[in-house]
């Protein structure tokens, strides 16, 4: 059975501090996506990594993908309370039809 | 560029009744995704629409259908709803199978 699993699964932080979110998966992909869901919304893309080895950043945010170690990881720097989300990360495999696998989700609260 | 749209955003339904959700794709979306999301987990995939054929179905039961109609808009169907349908169900669409998917607001069922 093909897993998405990220740790830690609740992460308190205070606002200036840096901190890693991990993205462990079970199968064969190159690809791997990071979303952002704010509590009732919808998920919004941070992150597409399609390659052993990216690394892409946005303000607070750098994610990078390790596709033989088959982790990622999504590193906040110098947290802010508008960061305060749910984080997941999707993987893409080969010859699943075309399904997104979401890992468990990340809930990230920044402290003032 | 209108992105993606789900339609109704709220909807409370009785066990054993049926339900329709639907979703507009983005401008120059031909494929279609459909997720379901339980309070406190990530989304898990039910299934995608290519150029109106099903093209990939995760583990959910027959009573979980779709189409896809012509301008690459799509329904979910759920028959004989069950407690455990309550959820929100996410629809997403990209430019063809394994692009980057776009997610829509949601649409917030609970079953009675």
């Amino acid at each position: 059975e093909l897993k998405v699993e990220q740790n830690p699964l609740f992460l308190s932080m205070q606002e200036g501090k840096n901190y890693t979110i991990y993205c462990n998966y079970s199968t064969t992909s190159d690809r791997l996506y990071w979303y952002r869901q704010d509590p009732g919304k919808s998920l919004e893309s941070l992150f597409v990594l399609l390659s052993n080895g990216a690394v892409k950043q946005e303000g607070r945010l750098m994610a990078s993908l390790d596709t033989k170690a088959r982790l990622s990881t999504l590193h906040i720097t110098a947290a802010v309370h508008d960061l305060s989300a749910t984080y997941f990360c999707a993987v893409d495999p080969a010859n699943t039809g075309n399904q997104f696998y979401f890992g468990t989700g990340t809930s990230l609260t920044v402290i003032p | 560029e209108t992105g993606v749209t789900q339609s109704p955003t709220h909807l409370i339904k009785t066990r054993g009744q049926q339900v329709t959700l639907r979703c507009s794709s983005q401008s120059g979306h031909n494929t279609v995704s459909w997720y379901q999301q339980a309070l406190g987990q990530g989304p898990q995939f039910i299934f995608q629409y290519y150029r109106e054929e099903e093209n990939g179905r995760g583990n959910f039961p027959p009573r979980f259908s779709g189409l896809q109609f012509p301008n690459y808009s799509s329904e979910l169907n759920v028959n004989a709803l069950e407690l455990d349908d309550s959820a929100l169900y996410l629809c997403a669409s990209s430019q063809s199978p394994n692009r980057e998917q776009y997610f829509g607001p949601g649409t917030r069922l609970t079953v009675t």
